[in-house]
C-alpha cells in the first residue's frame, strides 16, 4: 500500500516558470509534510516542512500549499532556476512514529 | 559543522557475501534511521534507533538485515548472504529532538 502518492513523475519547466509537484497522502495520522532534493549521488537535502495547522509556508522561492480535507499538500518553486534540477520526494511522519513515508519522486528538468 | 558520513560510499560484493555499512551522525543527534533507496525509487525506512536500542526494526525486509548503534552514535547496518536484489543506495539519517532528519550521501551496494 502506497501511503504517499506523488506526481508528476517527471516535470520540465522553462527558466524563471513555476514548477509544481503534488502529494497525497491516505494516513490521517500524519502530522509532519516535508520536502527534499535530492542530487545525483547525494543523499536527500531538507528543502521545506508544514504541519496541518496551517495552509500555506513560504520560504524564499519555495512554497507548501496544504489542504487537509483533500489530503494533499503541494511544493510550488517559483522563477524556477536550472540549478533547481533535481529529483524532489515529499514525505510524510505521524505522531509518535518518526520514519518517514516517501512518495517516489519527481524529476525535475528546468531548461535554461 | 559536519553533517552525517557513511562508509563506504560504494560497495561491490558477491552474491552470498557478508557487508557491513557505516554510519557516523551528526554530533549530539539521538535518533538515527536507516533507508534504503532503490533506483527510481523514494527511500524506504528500515529501522530506526533513539540512542542505544532500535525503537522500530519494521522495515527491515528478513532476518539478513541486522543493525546495531552500542554506543549512540555511530551505527552499523549488517546485511548476511548477500543477494542480487539488495542492491541499491543505503541511507543512514539522523535527528536532535527537534526531529528534522538530516541525511548521508548513502552507500551504493552493487551485488553482483
Amino acid at each position: 500500500q502506497q501511503q504517499v502518492k506523488q506526481s508528476p513523475q517527471s516535470l520540465i519547466v522553462q527558466k524563471g516558470g513555476i514548477s509544481i509537484i503534488n502529494c497525497a497522502y491516505e494516513n490521517t495520522a500524519f502530522d509532519y509534510f516535508p520536502w527534499y532534493q535530492q542530487f545525483p549521488g547525494k543523499g536527500p537535502a531538507l528543502l521545506i516542512a508544514i504541519r496541518p495547522d496551517v495552509s500555506e509556508k513560504k520560504e524564499g522561492r519555495f512554497t507548501i500549499s496544504f489542504n487537509k480535507s483533500a489530503k494533499q499538500f503541494s511544493l510550488h518553486i517559483m522563477d524556477s532556476q536550472p540549478g533547481d534540477s533535481a529529483t524532489y520526494f515529499c514525505a510524510a511522519r505521524g505522531g509518535s512514529n518518526y520514519k518517514l513515508t516517501f512518495g517516489k519522486g519527481t524529476l525535475l528538468t528546468v531548461n535554461p | 559543522g559536519a553533517g552525517v558520513s557513511q562508509t563506504p560510499s560504494n560497495k561491490v560484493t558477491e552474491k552470498g557475501k557478508y557487508v557491513e555499512l557505516r554510519c557516523d551522525p551528526i554530533s549530539g543527534h539521538t535518533a538515527l534511521y536507516w533507508y534504503r533507496q532503490s533506483l527510481g525509487q523514494g527511500p524506504e525506512f528500515l529501522i530506526y534507533f533513539q540512542g542505544t536500542g532500535a525503537a522500530d526494526d519494521s522495515g527491515l525486509p528478513n532476518d539478513r538485515f541486522f543493525a546495531v548503534r552500542p554506543e549512540g552514535s555511530v551505527s552499523t547496518l549488517k546485511i548476511q548472504r548477500t543477494e542480487r536484489g539488495d542492491s541499491a543506495v543505503y541511507l543512514c539519517a539522523s535527528s536532535s529532538q527537534y526531529n528534522e532528519q538530516f541525511f548521508g550521501p548513502g552507500t551504493r551496494l552493487t551485488v553482483l
